[in-house]
């Protein structure tokens, strides 16, 4: 299957700090989602890019898709302690069948007060 | 109910026992999932559901591995002779039908523990 490799695997950050984190891929994606997961619950889509060099914002997150499309990136700016959780990229490649969705392992965020 | 409901929350059980897990997804959503996510990984698809079409079992890493789905709506995944392996939170989500411009919506899980 898909490896989608992201970085870093855990971030430990102050409350106001920008946080910026990426995920690659070892093929092209048409897609890249960007999921959160709070302990004890199932993710949650924060954004979804479906073209290369789109930059879309949801609130204080910003999210690209690579124009390599193997890459896209998630900024997080002013963090806040809701914040804290874990960040998961996740997209079908172009010969999987579609709804099927690969993930990264993930960015364990941790923001202190 | 809102979202995605999944039973039990937590399974703790013997190895070589039998366990199922159910998923009731989204009302009106056709489109069901099973996803496996191992301690400190991302989530591994294990099968998917469309309508009446014959389900994507690609994921699915053993034939001790089963899922359906009756009427369209519940899905229950069913493990057989159970392994320490498969110690795990499976996750399930829906979407209003299947594609990936179609978010898919999780549940919370069922976290699987082999003693």
């Amino acid at each position: 299957g898909q490896q989608l490799n992201q970085s870093p695997q855990s971030m430990f950050i102050q409350e106001g700090e920008d946080v910026s984190m990426n995920c690659t891929s070892s093929s092209i994606f048409n897609t890249w989602l960007w999921y959160k997961q709070d302990p004890g619950e199932g993710p949650v889509l924060l954004i979804a890019l479906y073209k290369a060099g789109e930059l879309t914002s949801n609130g204080r997150l910003t999210a690209q898709f690579g124009i390599t499309r193997k890459d896209s990136f998630l900024n997080i700016s002013a963090s806040i302690p809701s914040d804290v959780g874990i960040y998961f990229c996740a997209g079908p490649d172009r010969g999987s069948t579609l709804g099927r969705l690969y993930f990264g392992r993930g960015t364990q965020l941790t923001v202190w007060p | 109910g809102a979202g995605v409901s999944q039973s039990p929350s937590n399974k703790v059980t013997e190895k070589g026992k039998d366990v199922e897990l159910r998923c009731d997804p989204i009302s009106g959503h056709t489109a069901l999932y099973w996803y496996r996510q191992s301690l400190g990984q991302g989530l591994e698809f294990l099968i998917y559901f469309q309508g009446n079409s014959a389900p994507d079992k690609s994921g699915l890493p053993s034939d001790r591995f089963s899922a359906e789905r009756t009427g369209g709506s519940v899905s229950t995944l069913t493990i057989q002779r159970t392994q320490q392996e498969d110690s795990a939170v499976y996750l399930c989500a829906s979407s209003l039908v299947q594609g990936v411009n179609q978010p898919q919506h999780f549940g919370d899980g069922t976290r699987l523990s082999i003693l």
